[in-house]
C-alpha cells in the first residue's frame, strides 16, 4: 500500500463550476501524476509534478491546472468544468526509491459534469 | 505517434488456458521500463510485472511473465492458467530514460474476459 488517497470518490458537477480534486500521499514521494482514463484511449496524462511547487503539463492538460503546495498534496482544478471533462480521474505516485519505479495509484474519481 | 500500441481491444479466453496479450512500444531511448498493470471492474490500478530494457532475461511473477523481444519493441503479457478473476482490463506501459524521467506512458488496454 502506497498510501494514496483521493478525494472525493465520486462527484457530478455542473457545466461551468470549478472543481478540485485531491491527491493525498502518505510516503514523501517526489513524482505525483494526474491521468484520466476514458473508454477506447486508455490513461492520459493531464499534469505532473517533481517536487513542492514544480509541475508540468502533459498530454491533456487544456483546462486543467494544479498545484503542490506541499510533498503530500497534488490538487487538480477544472477551472469551468464541461462535459467533455467527464472522466474517471487517477493519481499516481511514482517509487523511484524502488528498482523497478512502478506507478502507484489512487482508487480514482469518478467526475460526472452535467 | 502512440509509444504504447495495444491492438487487441478484447480477448478472450478459456479458464486454465494460457492468453497472450500484445503490446509493442516506440522509444529511442536505450534506457527503458515496460510494465503491465490490471484494472478489474472494481476500477483499481493493479501493477503485475516489470522488465528493465536492459534485463537480459524475461521477467515472470507467478502466472505472469513478460516476453520481452527487443528487436521487435514488443513486450507481450502471457498469462498461463487463466483464472476466472483475470478478467479484467490490462495496460501496457512504459517509462523512458533514466536521468530522472519517471512519466509512464499508458497503452489504450486490452479488456480480457475469461470463460468458465
Amino acid at each position: 500500500d502506497a498510501g494514496i488517497t483521493q478525494s472525493p470518490r465520486h462527484k457530478v458537477t455542473e457545466t461551468g463550476t470549478p472543481v478540485t480534486l485531491r491527491c493525498h500521499q502518505t510516503e514523501n514521494h517526489r513524482y505525483m501524476y494526474w491521468y484520466r482514463q476514458d473508454p477506447g484511449h486508455g490513461l492520459r496524462l493531464i499534469h505532473y509534478s517533481y517536487g513542492v511547487k514544480d509541475t508540468d503539463k502533459g498530454e491533456v492538460s487544456d483546462g486543467y491546472s494544479v498545484s503542490r503546495s506541499k510533498t503530500e498534496d497534488f490538487l487538480l482544478t477544472l477551472e469551468s468544468a464541461t462535459s467533455s471533462q467527464t472522466s474517471v480521474y487517477f493519481c499516481a505516485i511514482q517509487t523511484t526509491g524502488s528498482a523497478t519505479g512502478e506507478a502507484f495509484f489512487g482508487q480514482g474519481t469518478r467526475l460526472t459534469v452535467v | 505517434a502512440q509509444k504504447i500500441t495495444q491492438t487487441q481491444p478484447g480477448m478472450f479466453v478459456q479458464e486454465k488456458e494460457a492468453v497472450t496479450l500484445d503490446c509493442t512500444y516506440d522509444t529511442s531511448d536505450q534506457s527503458y521500463g515496460l510494465f503491465w498493470y490490471k484494472q478489474p471492474s472494481s476500477g483499481e490500478m493493479i501493477f503485475l510485472i516489470y522488465q528493465g530494457s536492459y534485463d537480459e532475461q524475461n521477467a515472470t511473477e507467478g502466472r505472469y511473465s513478460l516476453n520481452f523481444q527487443k528487436a521487435r519493441k514488443s513486450a507481450n503479457l502471457v498469462i498461463s492458467a487463466s483464472q476466472l478473476g483475470d478478467s479484467a482490463m490490462y495496460f501496457c506501459a512504459m517509462r523512458e530514460g533514466g536521468g530522472g524521467s519517471y512519466i509512464p506512458t499508458f497503452g489504450r488496454g486490452t479488456s480480457l474476459i475469461v470463460h468458465p
